[in-house]
């Protein structure tokens, strides 16, 4: 079965720096990456998807992620943290029929002003 | 428009009671998945349905759970007998039918805590 890891539980970076949030998926190619966010009380929202179309993935609030084969991962990047990217974010994989979904364990963004 | 609304937003039971949790996706989506989500977790996979039928129910932990979803609208995750381990945030979720079938659009969740 498919599955992702998610290094690092709690990342803090300063306002204006680079966000790197990590993930690495199980071994075979899945059909579909994602990244969700998940603000404080509020349901988990879609920031990308890759459907194997572009390596290169840009999503909304100017967060973007690359899908590299040779490393297994899918890391999610933004040039420049504000204090609103603070939140929860998961990194999910669809199953090969794409009917399944399975979630990393989350990486808890604080934004330090 | 809407989006996927869940109810009710928490429910606190006693172990052994049966509970009811429902969901009401986002109009038109044919799809509709069941998660939880324990503390520190991410959402852990229960049920897909697609329309009225439960395409893939693999991920219910035992037979005290059971979801419904009969005129491929809203659905119900029904468990019986709750045990403390229950207690999670129940999450719904609903996707289009096409070539956007796997974006999926959650709801806020249902907070159930078995005392």
């Amino acid at each position: 079965a498919q599955s992702v890891t998610q290094l690092g539980s709690h990342v803090s970076v300063s306002e204006g720096a680079l966000v790197l949030l990590r993930c690495n998926y199980s071994s075979s190619v899945p059909p579909y990456l994602f990244w969700y966010v998940q603000y404080p009380n509020q349901g988990l929202q879609l920031l990308l998807k890759y459907t194997s179309a572009a390596t290169l993935v840009k999503g909304i609030n100017g967060f973007e992620a690359e899908f590299k084969k040779s490393e297994t991962s899918f890391h999610l990047t933004k040039p420049s943290a504000h204090m609103r990217d603070a939140a929860e974010y998961f990194c999910a994989v669809s199953s090969n029929t794409g009917n399944q979904f399975y979630f990393g364990t989350g990486t808890s963004l604080t934004v330090i002003p | 428009g809407a989006g996927v609304s869940q109810t009710p937003s928490n429910k606190v039971t006693e172990k052994g009671k049966y509970v009811e949790l429902r969901c009401d996706p986002i109009s038109g989506h044919t799809a509709l998945y069941w998660y939880r989500q324990s503390l520190g977790q991410g959402p852990e996979f229960l049920i897909y349905f697609q329309g009225t039928g439960a395409a893939d129910d693999s991920g219910l932990p035992n037979d005290r759970f059971f979801a419904v979803r009969p005129e491929g609208s809203v659905s119900t995750l029904k468990i019986q007998r709750t045990e403390r381990g229950d207690s999670a945030v129940y999450l719904c979720a609903s996707s289009p039918s096409g070539d956007r079938y796997y974006e999926q659009y959650f709801g806020p969740g249902t907070r159930l805590t078995v005392t």
